[in-house]
């Protein structure tokens, strides 16, 4: 079964950190582009940052450029997200999701819940 | 700048048709979109592929009451023999160079 799992949500003050780890199975984990998407409450999803096959490109939606960093581990089949200098604001469902053809997301994990709170 | 445009909020009666509307910004006509469906307290889940020419794949596993089909910068996805679980969150998303977009989506009720 192609499954992707989330982890590592939490409760963080503001300008604090959290990094985020996502773990595949069921599928060659190293031929696809994975994404990061976040959701607020109440509202709609946002696409947060992906990585290339490799790892060797990363793109970045502009809020959070300097301050999240995607990164993957093959070997592990494993995406993560580390999440620096947090705002009221990332407060969100964070979700792992693949990317089929590089430009779809067809595969979407659960979630994780992050809260930046003082 | 790479926009997706959808209506807030859709309703339509169980066992009938419903038509959502996906509009791309201007420029950007003939992209490619993909459908994804959020039940409540879900996570979301890939729906279809839907390219200019209205042709579409869908995900595994989605059934054929999920159609999609397109008219200049429209993107359409059609829902017929509405069931109680189809009430859902519907995005619609499209990419550009190094960039994901997501509409706003369009909130369905099954009455």
């Amino acid at each position: 079964e192609v499954q992707l799992v989330e982890s590592g949500g939490g409760l963080v003050q503001p300008g604090g950190s959290l990094r985020l780890s996502c773990a595949a199975s069921g599928f060659t984990f190293s031929s696809y582009w994975m994404s990061w998407v976040r959701q607020a409450p109440g509202k709609g999803l946002e696409w947060v940052a992906h990585i290339k096959q490799d790892g060797s490109e990363t793109y970045y939606m502009d809020s959070v450029k300097g301050r999240f960093t995607i990164s993957r581990d093959n070997g592990k089949n494993s995406v993560f997200l580390q999440m620096n200098s947090l705002r009221a604001e990332d407060t969100a469902v964070y979700y792992c999701a693949r990317a089929g053809g590089a430009i779809v997301f067809d595969v979407w994990g659960q979630g994780t819940m992050v809260t930046v709170s003082s | 700048q790479l926009v997706l445009t959808q209506s807030p909020s859709a309703s339509a009666s169980l066992g009938a048709s419903v038509k959502l509307t996906c509009t791309l910004s201007s420029g950007h006509s003939n992209y490619a979109i993909a459908w994804h469906q959020q039940q409540p307290e879900k996570g979301p889940r890939y729906l279809m592929k839907l390219n200019s020419d209205g042709s579409h794949r869908r995900g595994d596993g989605i059934p054929d009451r999920f159609s999609g089909s397109s008219s200049g910068a429209e993107r359409y996805l059609t829902i017929s023999s509405l069931q109680s679980e189809d009430e859902a969150d519907y995005y619609c998303q499209a990419w550009g160079s190094g960039i994901r977009v997501f509409g706003g989506g369009t909130k369905l009720t099954v009455l």
